[in-house]
Protein backbone atom coordinates (compact mmCIF):
# COMPACT_ATOMS: atom_id res chain seq x y z
CA UNK A 1 0.00 0.00 0.00
CA UNK A 2 1.92 3.62 -0.84
CA UNK A 3 1.79 5.58 1.98
CA UNK A 4 3.52 7.88 4.33
CA UNK A 5 4.50 6.89 7.91
CA UNK A 6 5.33 8.91 10.47
CA UNK A 7 6.71 8.04 14.15
CA UNK A 8 5.67 8.63 17.17
CA UNK A 9 1.96 9.25 16.42
CA UNK A 10 1.95 11.42 19.80
CA UNK A 11 4.72 12.56 22.30
CA UNK A 12 5.36 14.25 25.40
CA UNK A 13 8.90 15.57 26.09
CA UNK A 14 10.28 18.39 28.21
CA UNK A 15 12.05 21.64 27.31
CA UNK A 16 15.65 20.83 25.81
CA UNK A 17 15.50 17.01 25.49
CA UNK A 18 15.99 16.61 21.68
CA UNK A 19 13.66 14.62 19.50
CA UNK A 20 13.05 13.19 16.28
CA UNK A 21 10.32 12.49 14.06
CA UNK A 22 10.59 10.02 11.36
CA UNK A 23 9.17 10.28 8.08
CA UNK A 24 9.23 7.53 5.72
CA UNK A 25 7.11 6.95 2.12
CA UNK A 26 7.55 4.38 -0.22
CA UNK A 27 5.99 5.80 -3.47
CA UNK A 28 9.71 6.60 -4.50
CA UNK A 29 8.99 10.77 -4.47
CA UNK A 30 11.22 13.24 -4.81
CA UNK A 31 9.83 15.57 -2.98
CA UNK A 32 9.27 15.61 1.06
CA UNK A 33 8.13 18.36 3.20
CA UNK A 34 7.32 18.97 7.02
CA UNK A 35 4.49 21.23 7.99
CA UNK A 36 3.37 22.37 11.52
CA UNK A 37 -0.24 22.86 11.81
CA UNK A 38 -1.76 25.30 14.42
CA UNK A 39 -5.18 26.24 15.46
CA UNK A 40 -6.28 28.94 13.08
CA UNK A 41 -2.42 29.59 11.05
CA UNK A 42 -3.47 26.53 9.08
CA UNK A 43 -0.49 24.41 7.63
CA UNK A 44 3.37 26.17 7.46
CA UNK A 45 6.20 25.04 6.01
CA UNK A 46 9.00 24.04 8.00
CA UNK A 47 11.50 22.84 5.66
CA UNK A 48 11.68 20.16 2.87
CA UNK A 49 13.29 18.74 0.49
CA UNK A 50 13.46 18.25 -3.55
CA UNK A 51 15.72 14.92 -3.77
CA UNK A 52 18.27 13.10 -1.82
CA UNK A 53 20.73 15.58 -0.02
CA UNK A 54 18.72 18.62 -0.97
CA UNK A 55 16.81 20.59 1.63
CA UNK A 56 15.96 23.69 2.61
CA UNK A 57 14.22 26.18 4.77
CA UNK A 58 10.38 26.33 4.52
CA UNK A 59 8.55 29.25 6.28
CA UNK A 60 9.00 28.51 9.99
CA UNK A 61 12.61 26.42 10.05
CA UNK A 62 13.48 28.29 13.54
CA UNK A 63 14.62 25.34 16.43
CA UNK A 64 13.92 22.20 13.69
CA UNK A 65 16.92 20.63 11.13
CA UNK A 66 16.26 18.02 8.66
CA UNK A 67 18.50 15.49 6.88
CA UNK A 68 17.71 13.86 3.36
CA UNK A 69 20.43 10.81 3.41
CA UNK A 70 17.81 8.08 1.70
CA UNK A 71 14.82 9.11 -0.85
CA UNK A 72 12.58 7.50 1.01
CA UNK A 73 13.46 9.03 4.68
CA UNK A 74 13.36 12.54 5.56
CA UNK A 75 13.73 13.12 9.57
CA UNK A 76 12.89 16.08 11.53
CA UNK A 77 14.85 16.50 14.56
CA UNK A 78 14.43 19.13 17.45
CA UNK A 79 17.58 19.50 19.06
CA UNK A 80 16.27 21.89 22.05
CA UNK A 81 12.02 21.69 21.63
CA UNK A 82 10.82 24.17 23.79
CA UNK A 83 6.77 25.13 24.65
CA UNK A 84 6.25 26.82 21.55
CA UNK A 85 6.87 23.98 19.61
CA UNK A 86 3.64 22.32 20.61
CA UNK A 87 2.07 21.30 17.54
CA UNK A 88 0.35 18.75 15.00
CA UNK A 89 3.11 17.76 12.58
CA UNK A 90 2.55 16.52 9.43
CA UNK A 91 4.95 14.99 6.89
CA UNK A 92 4.28 14.96 3.27
CA UNK A 93 5.31 13.70 0.08
CA UNK A 94 4.92 14.18 -4.20
CA UNK A 95 6.35 12.70 -7.03
CA UNK A 96 8.08 16.01 -7.22
CA UNK A 97 7.64 20.00 -6.95
CA UNK A 98 6.05 20.82 -9.93
CA UNK A 99 2.38 21.97 -11.15
CA UNK A 100 -0.55 19.37 -10.29
CA UNK A 101 1.39 17.15 -8.19
CA UNK A 102 -0.78 16.04 -4.88
CA UNK A 103 0.95 15.82 -2.00
CA UNK A 104 0.42 12.91 0.04
CA UNK A 105 0.54 13.52 3.85
CA UNK A 106 1.81 11.17 6.62
CA UNK A 107 -1.18 10.42 9.21
CA UNK A 108 0.60 13.32 11.82
CA UNK A 109 2.09 13.33 15.03
CA UNK A 110 1.12 15.71 18.65
CA UNK A 111 3.81 16.67 20.02
CA UNK A 112 3.80 18.18 23.39
CA UNK A 113 6.83 20.37 24.90
CA UNK A 114 6.61 20.95 28.67
CA UNK B 1 2.67 38.96 0.60
CA UNK B 2 0.93 35.38 0.17
CA UNK B 3 -2.71 35.18 1.63
CA UNK B 4 -5.67 32.58 1.79
CA UNK B 5 -8.57 33.65 3.49
CA UNK B 6 -11.84 31.26 3.60
CA UNK B 7 -14.47 30.82 6.61
CA UNK B 8 -13.90 29.67 9.21
CA UNK B 9 -17.03 27.39 10.43
CA UNK B 10 -20.23 26.32 8.72
CA UNK B 11 -22.85 24.20 9.34
CA UNK B 12 -25.16 22.31 6.84
CA UNK B 13 -28.29 19.94 6.86
CA UNK B 14 -27.94 16.04 5.36
CA UNK B 15 -29.34 16.24 2.05
CA UNK B 16 -27.87 19.51 1.40
CA UNK B 17 -25.75 21.25 -0.78
CA UNK B 18 -23.43 23.71 0.60
CA UNK B 19 -20.31 25.90 -1.04
CA UNK B 20 -17.21 26.68 0.47
CA UNK B 21 -15.53 29.77 -0.65
CA UNK B 22 -11.93 30.48 -0.58
CA UNK B 23 -9.69 33.74 -1.99
CA UNK B 24 -6.14 33.99 -2.61
CA UNK B 25 -3.30 36.69 -3.28
CA UNK B 26 -0.50 35.15 -3.94
CA UNK B 27 2.77 36.21 -5.94
CA UNK B 28 2.33 33.46 -8.55
CA UNK B 29 -0.27 30.55 -9.15
CA UNK B 30 0.64 27.65 -10.74
CA UNK B 31 -3.36 25.98 -8.93
CA UNK B 32 -5.02 25.53 -6.54
CA UNK B 33 -5.74 22.31 -4.57
CA UNK B 34 -8.57 21.65 -2.02
CA UNK B 35 -8.29 18.44 1.03
CA UNK B 36 -9.95 17.45 2.88
CA UNK B 37 -9.46 16.57 6.72
CA UNK B 38 -11.30 14.76 10.02
CA UNK B 39 -10.29 15.30 13.08
CA UNK B 40 -7.27 14.20 14.24
CA UNK B 41 -6.25 12.89 10.75
CA UNK B 42 -4.13 13.52 7.65
CA UNK B 43 -5.50 16.09 5.07
CA UNK B 44 -6.16 14.11 1.49
CA UNK B 45 -6.88 15.10 -1.77
CA UNK B 46 -9.94 16.32 -3.23
CA UNK B 47 -9.05 18.47 -6.24
CA UNK B 48 -6.79 20.40 -7.93
CA UNK B 49 -8.00 23.38 -10.72
CA UNK B 50 -5.42 25.05 -12.84
CA UNK B 51 -7.64 26.64 -15.41
CA UNK B 52 -11.00 28.58 -14.69
CA UNK B 53 -14.02 26.40 -14.75
CA UNK B 54 -15.74 23.83 -12.67
CA UNK B 55 -14.30 20.53 -12.31
CA UNK B 56 -16.64 17.69 -11.16
CA UNK B 57 -15.88 14.32 -9.62
CA UNK B 58 -19.14 12.64 -8.08
CA UNK B 59 -20.46 14.42 -5.08
CA UNK B 60 -17.43 17.17 -5.15
CA UNK B 61 -17.11 20.05 -7.63
CA UNK B 62 -14.49 22.95 -7.63
CA UNK B 63 -14.30 26.29 -9.54
CA UNK B 64 -11.66 28.52 -10.03
CA UNK B 65 -11.58 32.41 -11.28
CA UNK B 66 -8.24 32.80 -11.87
CA UNK B 67 -9.24 37.04 -12.72
CA UNK B 68 -10.67 37.10 -9.01
CA UNK B 69 -8.75 35.42 -7.25
CA UNK B 70 -11.48 32.91 -5.84
CA UNK B 71 -12.40 29.23 -5.88
CA UNK B 72 -14.77 27.49 -4.26
CA UNK B 73 -15.59 23.67 -3.31
CA UNK B 74 -19.37 22.71 -3.43
CA UNK B 75 -20.57 19.49 -1.80
CA UNK B 76 -23.52 18.04 -2.87
CA UNK B 77 -25.82 15.84 -1.59
CA UNK B 78 -24.33 15.74 2.26
CA UNK B 79 -23.88 13.33 4.39
CA UNK B 80 -22.67 13.02 8.22
CA UNK B 81 -19.10 11.25 7.22
CA UNK B 82 -18.47 14.76 5.07
CA UNK B 83 -18.11 16.63 8.56
CA UNK B 84 -14.42 17.98 8.21
CA UNK B 85 -12.36 20.10 7.48
CA UNK B 86 -11.61 21.59 4.13
CA UNK B 87 -8.30 22.92 3.24
CA UNK B 88 -7.70 25.85 0.11
CA UNK B 89 -4.25 25.48 -1.04
CA UNK B 90 -2.23 27.44 -3.69
CA UNK B 91 0.50 26.95 -5.18
CA UNK B 92 2.15 30.31 -5.97
CA UNK B 93 4.99 28.70 -7.87
CA UNK B 94 8.84 29.15 -7.94
CA UNK B 95 8.52 28.76 -4.10
CA UNK B 96 8.60 24.57 -3.73
CA UNK B 97 5.98 24.78 -1.67
CA UNK B 98 1.69 24.82 -1.14
CA UNK B 99 0.55 27.95 0.90
CA UNK B 100 -2.63 26.72 2.48
CA UNK B 101 -5.68 28.38 4.62
CA UNK B 102 -6.90 28.26 8.11
CA UNK B 103 -9.24 25.64 7.00
CA UNK B 104 -13.09 25.51 6.91
CA UNK B 105 -14.79 23.51 9.35
CA UNK B 106 -17.58 22.11 7.96
CA UNK B 107 -20.43 20.36 10.33
CA UNK B 108 -23.30 18.48 9.04
CA UNK B 109 -26.06 17.63 11.18
CA UNK B 110 -29.26 15.54 10.65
Amino acid sequence: EAQVTQNPRYLITVTGKKLTVTCSQNMNHEYMSWYRQDPGLGLRQIYYSMNVEVTDKGDVPEGYKVSRKEKRNFPLILESPSPNQTSLYFCASSRRQGIAETQYFGPGTRLLVL
Amino acid sequence: GQNIDQPTEMTATEGAIVQINCTYQTSGFNGLFWYQQHAGEAPTFLSYNVLDGLEEKGRFSSFLSRSKGYSYLLLKELQMKDSASYLCAVDPGGYNKLIFGAGTRLAVHP
